[in-house]
């Protein structure tokens, strides 16, 4: 059974940091690409960045640029995502997502992020 | 970036009723458009990817079509689990986005 179990999130000052992790287990994560992917309360789906499946090719959404690190530790089989300098407008809760066949065939719970003072 | 649209924003139906959903996507995408099932509280759920592929497990009473940058996801016969919040994502170009999503509720 294909599980990602995401931790790591809580209330986190504006300008602070933290960091997400997301265990992966059920498939073999060292060849699948991961997503990171979040939503506010109460709205829709964004999309906020890809690591390949050895960590060498990263890209980022323009609203996490320079602020966000993906990561990934295979030999752990877990998926990271380091987030400095927290916005209020980084509240949401944040899913992992493994992509595969064009798509985010398995999800995480997801873990809340909530940045305020 | 590519945008998505979809189309109605909400829709009230009864157990039974045949219910469409409509995407449209500002470029072409090349069919990699995938729908999702959110229920409250819950992570998304992939019902169908490159447009008209059916996910192992989903109910064959889903299906997915498309018409030029134009993708519909049909709901041949309500059931009470399909009431939920339903997303298109197109995944032919970063950044990938979705759709603001459609609400399904009971009528």
């Amino acid at each position: 059974e294909v599980q990602l179990v995401e931790s790591g999130g809580g209330l986190v000052q504006p300008g602070g940091s933290l960091r997400l992790s997301c265990a992966a287990s059920g498939f073999t994560f060292s060849t699948s690409w991961m997503h990171w992917v979040r939503q506010a309360s109460g709205k829709g789906l964004v999309w906020v960045s890809r690591i390949n499946t050895d960590g060498s090719d990263t890209i980022y959404a323009d609203s996490v640029k320079g602020r966000f690190t993906i990561s990934r530790d295979n030999a752990k089989n877990t998926v990271y995502l380091q987030m400095n300098s927290l916005r209020a407008e980084d509240t949401a809760v944040y899913y992992c997502a493994k992509y595969g066949s064009r798509s985010y065939d398995y999800w995480g719970q997801g873990t809340l992020v909530t940045v305020s003072s | 970036d590519i945008q998505m649209t979809q189309s109605p924003s909400s829709v009230s139906a009864s157990v039974g009723d045949r219910v469409t959903i409509t995407c449209r996507a500002s470029q072409d995408i090349n069919s990699w458009l995938a729908w999702y099932q959110q229920k409250p509280g819950k992570a998304p759920k992939l019902l169908i990817s490159a447009t008209s592929s059916l996910q192992s497990g989903v109910p064959s009473r889903f299906s997915g079509s498309a018409s030029e940058t134009n993708f519909t996801l049909t709901i041949s016969s309500l059931q009470p689990e399909d009431f939920a919040t339903y997303y298109c994502q197109q995944a032919n170009s970063f950044p990938f986005t979705f759709g603001p999503g459609t609400k399904v509720d009971i009528k």
